[in-house]
């Protein structure tokens, strides 16, 4: 079975400095890693993904993350956050499977608040 | 491209009574929809998967006649959550899947209906 770690319920940050946002994975078998980042009230948008190629994803927002196999983690990153970048924002993964890929199976969230 | 809406945004009920709520793919056709449960402060729960002309399949622990899915055309489902109580109100949200290529799908989410029943 497949499982999602967010290893951060909360992270403060200033506006302007760097942050990271950790997710760990299990699973047995070829996986699809997202990020989605939720306003409140609001639905799921989807920062990024990593499929296949390479490790290094860039997303929407100026954020990427990086698929790391060995350590089945894929964290999240910005160099310079700004104080719209505060949300929540899930790690989420799925199986691989003809066509696409399977449900998804969502981390328990990381909540983002950017100070001034 | 690519929208879901979902309709109510906003639902109070009261107590015993069934709601439901619409979940459309605007400018696409959908074949699977999905539908998630969110508590506050928590993630998201798959509550099922919902094909276009046959019956959902639901994940475990999940009360099939509690939660009536109907994904009646490509470009709607609904969620009837049927004798609502208070421990059902809940953030829920749907997906939808879109066919980016013959091979190949997305999913996209919806905006997310607010549920509380007094």
């Amino acid at each position: 079975a497949q499982s999602v770690t967010q290893l951060d319920s909360q992270v403060p940050v200033f506006e302007e400095a760097p942050v990271e946002l950790r997710c760990n994975y299990s699973s047995s078998v070829s996986v699809y890693l997202f990020w989605y980042v939720q306003y409140p009230n609001q639905g799921l948008q989807l920062l990024l993904k990593y499929l296949s190629g390479s490790t290094l994803v860039k997303g929407i927002n100026g954020f990427e993350a990086e698929f790391n196999k060995s350590q089945t983690s894929f964290h999240l990153r910005k160099p310079s956050v700004h104080i719209s970048d505060t949300a929540e924002y899930f790690c989420a993964v799925s199986d691989r499977i003809s066509g696409g890929y399977n449900k998804l199976i969502f981390g328990a969230g990381t909540r983002l608040a950017v100070h001034p | 491209g690519a929208v879901v809406s979902q309709h109510p945004s906003r639902v109070i009920c009261k107590s015993g009574t069934s709601v439901k709520i619409e979940c459309r793919s605007l400018d696409f056709q959908a074949t699977t929809m999905f539908w998630y449960r969110q508590f506050p402060k928590q993630s998201l729960m798959l509550m099922a998967t919902s094909n276009e002309g046959s019956k959902a399949t639901y994940e475990q622990g999940v009360e099939k006649d509690k939660f009536l899915i109907n994904h009646a055309s490509l470009t709607l489902s609904t969620l009837t959550v049927t004798s609502a109580h208070p421990e059902d109100s809940s953030f829920y949200i749907c997906s939808a899947r879109r066919w980016t290529s013959g091979v190949s799908y997305e999913q996209y989410f919806g905006p997310g209906t607010r549920l509380t029943v007094t």
